[in-house]
């Protein structure tokens, strides 16, 4: 059984702070790494797809790291704005198939 | 459309009642994955078809929860007598397999249950 956690479990910003959030994995049987954005009312939205040690992934303002020998990822947002609040979920899999593990998330709100 | 839909958005039922929930997933997908978030929680596997193959049902709470694929497409969530520790959002998600393997699962928007 895999226990994915993220932290902070909220967090509350002014525009243009720049953030980040945590989520640990096991680092066993890792396969990949996802992390999406959900907006209330709305569906997730995938951001990253990481699967090999030491990536790097970029999306305009956001970016992700990923060290899979310790089993964490750090998910940074440069000049947070507004519309950058949601819950920024991480999820881990351990094959090429199958389900999602999920963390809690991190509620990120972004204050004008 | 070009994305995953659920139907209904909302359902309100009373408890022992049986609900269904409805997912239409991408065209051409053939991984579908449903998920529960209660409150509090985070999102929550429930089960997982996979094309022909038989499902893996590892994360269903209770026998009163079943689920169905017809023709490798639309999929129902079925929760008999329902309870209200049922109250949630349940999301269901699609999957192409490219390159080896199912990469980033595509979301609904959910439907949200309330059990009175």
């Amino acid at each position: 059984i895999l226990n994915v956690e993220q932290s902070p479990q909220s967090l509350h910003v002014q525009e243009g702070d720049s953030t980040n959030f945590t989520c640990s994995f096991p680092s066993s049987n890792f396969y990949a790494l996802h992390w999406y954005r959900w907006e209330t009312a709305k569906s997730p939205e995938a951001l990253f797809v990481m699967t090999l040690n030491g990536d790097e992934k970029k999306k305009g303002r956001i970016s992700a790291t990923l060290n899979t020998k310790e089993g964490y990822s750090y998910l940074y947002i440069k000049g947070s704005q507004p519309e950058d609040s949601a819950t920024y979920l991480c999820a881990s899999r351990g094959g090429s198939q199958g389900n999602l593990i999920f963390g809690k998330g991190t509620k990120l709100s972004v204050k004008p | 459309g070009a994305g995953v839909s659920q139907s209904p958005s909302n359902k309100v039922t009373e408890k022992g009642k049986d609900v269904e929930l409805r997912c239409d997933p991408i065209s051409g997908h053939t991984a579908l994955y449903w998920y529960r978030q209660s409150l509090g929680q985070g999102l929550e596997f429930l089960i997982y078809f996979q094309g022909n193959s038989a499902p893996d049902k590892s994360g269903l709470p209770s026998d009163r929860f079943s689920a169905e694929r017809t023709g490798g497409s639309v999929s129902t969530l079925t929760i008999q007598r329902t309870q209200q520790e049922d109250s949630a959002v349940y999301l269901c998600a699609s999957s192409l397999w490219k390159g080896g393997s199912y990469n980033e699962q595509f979301f609904g928007p959910g439907t949200r249950l309330t059990v009175l």
